[in-house]
């Protein structure tokens, strides 16, 4: 049983850029969970679907970000016009019920230049 | 406000000398209470869910225990490989099933 993966483990990127992240949860796991880590703080709710739906949206998420888990499986994060305030690492978890445990994979740090 | 804070927020240790990190949370009906550790660089691995009062889980050299308003984690005769930061979380209000995070306790284990 593999779990949670994340590509790509590291990003640089220029300010303005724009850039995506892509998760594979736990398979038969219909939760997915997106956080964002910033140096000695705890994790972040971001967002998190439910299968195919998306069914909440942090305040954290402005309109630059973007989530889709189109076919239910894998989920990709979207940032538009990366700011310097974004670099952080993202998370993504997985579970298999609400109640469930949140398994989490290895994240994507991101540094805006 | 759905809430939780973790104390220490850094703690050094000699090998073999036991000690307790805290986690006091504020929360609305308490449905999970959930330890992690996390490595430089790594996400979060799993350690503990704690579901009700009263509850203990132990896993090698660790403890959780849970009451109405903290948790515990109790650390026997650490070992320089325990060195880490220990998060704790719990599910928020609602359905969500989203975590609310402490801003963990950064362990170091001297040999």
């Amino acid at each position: 049983d593999t779990g949670v993966s994340q590509d790509p483990r590291h990003k640089i990127t220029k300010r303005g850029q724009n850039v995506t992240f892509r998760c594979d949860p736990i398979s038969e796991h219909n939760r997915l969970y997106w956080y964002r880590q910033t140096l000695g703080q705890g994790p972040e709710f971001l967002t998190y679907f439910q299968n195919e739906a998306q069914l909440e949206k942090s305040r954290l998420l402005s309109d630059r970000f973007s989530a889709e888990r189109p076919k239910g499986s894998f989920s990709t994060l979207e940032i538009q016009r990366t700011e310097q305030g974004d670099s952080a690492m993202y998370l993504c978890a997985s579970s298999l019920h609400n109640t469930d445990t949140q398994y989490f994979g290895p994240g994507t740090r991101l540094t805006v230049l | 406000e759905d809430q939780v804070t973790q104390s220490p927020e850094a703690l050094r240790l000699q090998e073999g000398e036991s000690s307790s990190l805290n986690c006091s949370y504020t929360v609305s009906g308490l449905r999970g209470l959930f330890w992690y550790r996390q490595d430089p660089g790594k996400g979060p691995e799993f350690l503990f869910t704690l579901y009700s009062a009263g509850e203990e889980k132990e896993k090698e050299r660790l403890k959780a225990t849970l009451t109405k308003k903290e948790s515990f984690l109790h650390i026997t005769a650490p070992k320089p490989e325990d060195s880490a930061t220990y998060l704790c979380a719990v599910h928020g209000s609602g359905n969500t099933g989203k975590l609310i995070f402490g801003q963990g306790t950064t362990l170091q284990v001297k040999p």
